[in-house]
C-alpha cells in the first residue's frame, strides 16, 4: 500500500443517524489531517493529529463531530445526529511532520 | 482570521492559450503548496515553494512565490485538455503546528 485510503467511499444516511469514516494514512507518516470539501470550494481544515495526539480542531468542528487516532495509525471521524448541512466530501491527508500532504480519495457523504 | 484567496474563480481558455491563477494570503506564509483536483477526484500535490521570490518550473507549469511570501502564482503555457481541473494553493502558516489553509481554487476549462 503506497497511498492514503479511506472507507467507505460513499455513504448515504438519513438525517439524525450517526456515521463513522475511516482513514488509513501512509505508514511512515506521523501527521493525519481531516478536511471537508463542498462543491466549488477548497478543502476546509477540520482537525489534525500528530501520532495519537489531536493537536488542533477547527471551530467548524461542532460537538457532533469527533475524531480519534488511538494508536497513531488509522483515524476515525464520527458525525453524530447528522444534518443535511453535513453533506460533503470528507478528505483525509497524511504527512511526515509539516511536509507534503498526500490526500486520500475521500468519503462522499449524503444526508437525506 | 487568516485567509487565502485565489483569482479567478473560473477560467475558460482555448486549447493552446496560456493560463494564470493568483493566490494571496492575508498573512506571511512559511511555504505554499499547489494542488490539482480533477473533476470527481481528490487533490494531488504539484509542488511546494519555500523561499522568498522562488520560481519553479514543471514542464509547461511555472510556479512563483512572492518576495513578501504572501502571494503566489501558477502559470500554464499552451494549455492542453489534460490541464482541466481545479488548481488550489495551500499556505502553511507560521504557527507551532504548521497549519495549512487552502484557497477556494481556480477551475480551469480548456476548449479543444
Amino acid at each position: 500500500d503506497t497511498g492514503v485510503s479511506q472507507n467507505p467511499r460513499h455513504k448515504i444516511t438519513k438525517r439524525g443517524q450517526n456515521v463513522t469514516f475511516r482513514c488509513d494514512p501512509i505508514s511512515e507518516h506521523n501527521r493525519l489531517y481531516w478536511y471537508r470539501q463542498t462543491l466549488g470550494q477548497g478543502p476546509e481544515f477540520l482537525t489534525y493529529f500528530q501520532n495519537e495526539a489531536q493537536l488542533e480542531k477547527s471551530r467548524l468542528l461542532s460537538d457532533r463531530f469527533s475524531a480519534e487516532r488511538p494508536k497513531g495509525s488509522f483515524s476515525t471521524l464520527e458525525i453524530q445526529r447528522t444534518e443535511q448541512g453535513d453533506s460533503a466530501m470528507y478528505l483525509c491527508a497524511s504527512s511526515y511532520f509539516g511536509g507534503t500532504q498526500y490526500f486520500g480519495p475521500g468519503t462522499r457523504l449524503l444526508v437525506l | 482570521g487568516q485567509q487565502v484567496m485565489q483569482i479567478p474563480q473560473y477560467q475558460h481558455v482555448q486549447e493552446g492559450e496560456d493560463f494564470t491563477t493568483y493566490c494571496n494570503s492575508s498573512t506571511t506564509l512559511s511555504n505554499i503548496q499547489w494542488y490539482k483536483q480533477r473533476p470527481g477526484g481528490h487533490p494531488v500535490f504539484l509542488i511546494q515553494l519555500v523561499k522568498s521570490g522562488e520560481v519553479k518550473k514543471q514542464k509547461r507549469l511555472t510556479f512563483q512565490f512572492g518576495e513578501a511570501k504572501k502571494n503566489s502564482s501558477l502559470h500554464i503555457t499552451a494549455t492542453q485538455t489534460t490541464d482541466v481541473g481545479t488548481y488550489f494553493c495551500a499556505g502553511t502558516l507560521k504557527t507551532s503546528y504548521d497549519k495549512v489553509i487552502f484557497g477556494p481554487g481556480t477551475s480551469l476549462s480548456v476548449i479543444p
